[in-house]
C-alpha cells in the first residue's frame, strides 16, 4: 500500500534535545495529523493541521500543515524520556495515508 | 472507557483457520475504518464505512478478507483459510465526520495476528 516518506527513520537523542522531524508526499492532502504509537498499542492523535501554512502547538509538540500541501513537520521541544516512541505522520482525504514513521529514542 | 475497543487483543492461530476480529467504534462515530500494520510499517487502509455502508475496500483486501457493518455500530474483520502473511496488527479506527471535512481519526488498542 502507499505510504508517505517521513524522516529520519530513527533518532536517538539525549533528554532535553529538541527533535525535528518531517514528512513528504507526492499527493495533494486535505489534512495532516500526527500520531504516536507505543509498543503493542494503537495509535494517539497527538496533532491535526487542516490549513495549508497552519502552524498548531499542543504543549511541547509544535506542526506545520506546508504551503503546497504535500509536506509537513513535527517538532518535539525538551524531550523528556516518556516521548519514546514511533512518530507516524499521516495524509487525508477520504482515508488516512501514513508515513513510514520514525523511532524516537531518549536517554534520561 | 468510551474509546475505540477491539476484540480480541490477541489471537493466534494455525494456517488455514478463519478468524474473526470485532471493533466497537466511539459511540456517534459513523465512520469506521479497518487498517492492517505489520512490524516496522505505518498502518495500512484496507477499508472503510459510513454507517453501514462499505464505502472503499484496498487492493489490500483480498478475497479471503471480508468486513462488515451490519448496524451501523460495530464491524468485524473476518479472515479465511489464514495464511502466515497474514500475521500482523489489525486495527480499527472511527471518526465523526469525514476525513475530508475536518474529521479525526481515533483508533483502538489493536488485534494481534499470529499465523502459525
Amino acid at each position: 500500500g502507499q505510504q508517505l516518506n517521513q524522516s529520519p527513520q530513527s533518532m536517538f537523542i539525549q533528554e532535553g534535545e529538541d527533535v525535528s522531524m518531517n514528512c513528504t508526499s507526492s499527493s495533494i492532502f486535505n489534512t495532516w495529523l500526527w500520531y504516536k504509537q507505543d509498543p503493542g498499542e494503537g495509535p494517539v492523535l497527538l496533532i491535526a493541521l487542516y490549513k495549508a501554512g497552519e502552524l498548531t502547538s499542543n504543549g511541547r509538540l509544535t506542526a506545520q500543515f506546508g504551503i503546497t500541501r504535500k509536506d509537513s513537520f513535527l517538532n518535539i521541544s525538551a524531550s523528556i524520556p516518556s516521548d519514546v516512541g514511533i512518530y507516524f505522520c499521516a495524509g487525508s482525504t477520504n482515508k488516512l495515508i501514513f508515513g513510514t514513521g520514525t523511532l524516537l529514542a531518549v536517554q534520561p | 472507557d468510551t474509546g475505540v475497543s477491539q476484540d480480541p487483543r490477541h489471537k493466534i492461530t494455525k494456517r488455514g483457520q478463519n478468524v474473526t476480529f470485532r471493533c466497537d467504534p466511539i459511540s456517534e462515530h459513523n465512520r469506521l475504518y479497518w487498517y492492517r500494520q505489520t512490524l516496522g510499517q505505518g498502518p495500512e487502509f484496507l477499508t472503510y464505512f459510513q454507517n453501514e455502508a462499505q464505502l472503499e475496500k484496498s487492493r489490500l483486501l483480498s478475497d479471503r478478507f471480508s468486513a462488515e457493518r451490519p448496524k451501523g455500530s460495530f464491524s468485524t474483520l473476518e479472515i479465511q483459510r489464514t495464511e502466515q502473511g497474514d500475521s500482523a496488527m489489525y486495527l480499527c479506527a472511527s471518526s465523526l465526520a469525514g476525513l475530508g471535512d475536518g474529521g479525526e481519526l481515533f483508533f483502538g488498542e489493536g488485534s494481534r495476528l499470529t499465523v502459525l
